[in-house]
């Protein structure tokens, strides 16, 4: 089946504007997070959504960066007034949930953010 | 504040060698220790996971061990391949919540033929 797919697969921008990051998740996954990777870092959690409510948003930076996922599928990840620290790769993962043994997290390929 | 280190930043074996990455947590309360495989380009993907009752954990030519006292675990991959040449990551999490991965910082392994 499909995996987890993410749009666009880059992105730039001009310092100060806004962007979207979308998230396809697996078809029948509940769970969904955002990860941000720096160069040469590892990911590092932005927000965890279960269903259609973010459960955990406390690896956000700031109130400039925003996620939605208002049917429980597909997730946007949203950043205002973008600063060139903003560059990353954001990825997306899902999972079938939180309890029992599906804890697995599968990722997306990532959306190459690059802000000028 | 990281909560979970690794070493070596990189690590360069030739084919048919053993390669071993080193991970150390600080939060006891993490019970899954995953490891991550990434290439350029890509996700990370699941390569080998384990829960903190199990000392070993083999599959195929990757295996996990385990110290829970001295809160460490390392992935250690038999005979390397040049296929193998990737970024590792090892992270944990807490079962309950959100479940987040605390990801280390990678170590990029090359193999040579």
């Amino acid at each position: 089946g499909a995996g987890v797919s993410q749009t666009p697969s880059n992105k730039v921008t001009e310092k100060g504007k806004y962007v979207e990051l979308r998230c396809d998740p697996i078809s029948g996954h509940t769970a969904l997070y955002w990860y941000r990777q720096s160069l040469g870092q590892g990911p590092e959690f932005l927000i965890y959504f279960q269903g259609t409510g973010a459960a955990d948003d406390s690896g956000l930076p700031n109130d400039r960066f925003f996620a939605v996922r208002p049917e429980g599928s597909v997730s946007t990840l949203k950043i205002q007034r973008t600063e060139r620290g903003d560059s990353a790769v954001y990825l997306c993962a899902s999972s079938l949930g939180t309890s029992g043994s599906v804890r697995e997290q599968f990722f997306g390929p990532g959306t190459r953010l690059t802000v000028l | 504040q990281q909560q979970v280190k690794q070493s070596p930043q990189s690590l360069i074996v030739q084919k048919g060698g053993i390669s071993i990455i080193n991970c150390a947590y600080e939060n006891t309360a993490f019970d899954y220790f995953p490891w991550y495989q990434q290439f350029p380009g890509k996700g990370p993907a699941l390569l080998i996971a384990i829960r903190p009752d199990v000392s070993e954990k083999k599959e195929g030519r990757f295996t996990i061990s385990f110290n829970k006292s001295a809160k460490q675990f390392s992935l250690h991959i038999m005979d390397s391949q040049p296929g193998d040449s990737a970024t590792y990551f090892c992270a944990a999490t807490l079962r309950g919540g959100s479940e987040k991965l605390v990801f280390g910082k990678g170590t990029k392994l090359t193999v040579n033929p």
